[in-house]
């Protein structure tokens, strides 16, 4: 699976925008880039993914680069709930091996 | 049920004691997934389950550990000889698919520390 990159950790105001990237520069055609989140004491949490278009849902939008070997997460609005550490995986549609490789990921600290 | 259950919350275990971690999955859903997290890291793959098929145990850092789906349902994860360093956070996920386009769902986790 190709690896990620990601800043150990980022503050945001209440409020604004949080933007988290991620860079996957030896990402491969058919890898997908699936983004998660934990919450301190719970366990990841699903946010969104992408193989090429950008995405959106109810939590976040994910914006892919043209070459795709960056994205990034952006919660419009961030409230202290966001607080967590949001880990960037890329994934292959399936080559047997199914599991998510998690890395160190983003300490994202919402400050009010 | 709505979500994937873990038991027990926490647990204490001496050096040298056997352990077992029970994992309740969405219902219907195939694919379960074990990981150990220690203090201050990501998740680190353990193995993976389809149906009550070990596909992967690739992950399983020693043969004091082993995990079983007999049923293809309820997963335990049983480490025997316990060992300061298996003190860490141990989650269960679970799929409805191994396909791409299906999020995994996470337990909250059982943290376990070996005294």
């Amino acid at each position: 699976d190709a690896k990620t990159t990601q800043p150990p950790s980022m503050d945001c105001a209440e409020g604004r925008a949080a933007n988290l990237p991620c860079n996957h520069s030896t990402i491969s055609g058919n890898e997908y880039v699936y983004w998660y989140r934990q919450i301190h004491s719970q366990g990841p949490q699903y946010i969104i993914h992408g193989l090429k278009n950008n995405e959106t849902n109810e939590m976040a939008s994910l914006i892919i680069t043209e070459n795709r070997k960056s994205s990034t997460l952006i919660l419009p609005h961030a409230t202290l709930r966001d607080t967590a550490v949001y880990y960037c995986i890329v994934r292959p549609t399936d080559t047997g091996r199914r599991a998510l490789t998690f890395g160190s990921g983003t300490r994202l600290q919402v400050q009010p | 049920g709505a979500g994937v259950s873990q038991s027990p919350r926490y647990k204490v275990a001496k050096r040298g004691q056997d352990v077992a971690l029970r994992c309740d999955p969405i219902s219907g859903h195939v694919s379960l997934f074990w990981y150990q997290q220690a203090l201050g890291q990501g998740p680190e793959f353990l193995t993976y389950f389809q149906n009550e098929a070990q596909l992967d145990k690739s992950g399983l850092p020693s043969d004091r550990f082993f995990a079983e789906r007999p049923e293809g349902s309820v997963s335990t994860l049983k480490i025997q000889r316990t060992q300061q360093e298996d003190s860490a956070v141990y989650l269960c996920a679970s799929s409805s698919s191994s396909g791409v386009g299906y999020g995994y769902t996470f337990g909250s986790g059982t943290r376990l520390t070996v005294v």
